[in-house]
């Protein structure tokens, strides 16, 4: 199957500062990204979707100028927490589809937030 | 509008045993269906979909699932359960003319030797 990778997988951080979390598609051209957030023993929460080139769109309730994201390529996406806080900590996890509906989502390997 | 519903937030099972997690859907039109399994803190790993054809898809692991329009179900069922199947799995649907999927909330599956 297809591999998405991301980057880093543990980050520990002091409350204010930003967090990028990079997110590749390995073997295939990712025309859409999404970006979760998973709490724990918790479902998927959808935080945004975004088409490479095209600015993301956010879930309802999910602040987009906190939680920047950029899709710059058909390989990468980025997910920036600005000015973290501790309530921001949790598991997040981007997944990406190469073209339509029918088509599978694959899935990162997650990327641990703790915000100090 | 679609949604997912995984009835049971736990299954249990003995090794060696069959087992099935549950699922059900409602969305507007023809769905496409998927199956993703997740171990502790790692990401979700593609297992199955439907798209079209035929009702008995199988994936990896050996794992299938049974597509059921007129109960709108798309069951996860293995023959015999391993204690590494042991997991979190989510069920997922997508309408044909939809940009994103809903998942359910996830079934904890656990094998017991």
């Amino acid at each position: 199957g297809a591999v998405v990778s991301q980057h880093p997988s543990w980050v520990i951080c002091k409350s204010g500062t930003s967090v990028k979390i990079e997110c590749r598609s390995l073997d295939f051209q990712a025309t859409t990204m999404f970006w979760y957030r998973q709490f724990p023993k918790q479902s998927l929460m959808l935080m945004a979707t975004s088409n490479e080139g095209s600015k993301a769109t956010y879930e309802q309730g999910v602040e987009k100028d906190k939680f920047l994201i950029n899709h710059a390529s058909l390989t990468l996406s980025t997910l920036t927490v600005t000015s973290a806080h501790p309530e921001d900590s949790s598991f997040y996890i981007c997944s990406a589809r190469d073209g339509g509906p029918a088509e599978t989502q694959y899935f990162g390997p997650g990327t641990r937030l703790l915000v100090l | 509008a679609q949604s997912v519903a995984q009835p049971e937030d736990q299954v249990n099972v003995a090794e060696g045993n069959p087992l099935t997690v549950k699922c059900t859907y409602s969305v507007s039109g023809n769905p496409y269906l998927f199956w993703y399994v997740q171990y502790p803190n790692r990401g979700l790993q593609f297992l199955l979909k439907y798209i079209t054809g035929d009702n008995l898809v199988k994936g990896s692991y050996g794992f299938e699932a049974e597509f059921n329009k007129s109960q709108t179900s798309f069951h996860l069922k293995k023959p015999s359960a391993l204690v590494s199947d042991s997991a979190l799995y989510f069920c997922a649907v997508r309408g044909v003319n939809a940009g994103k999927s809903t998942f359910g909330d996830g079934t904890t599956l656990t094998v017991k030797p």
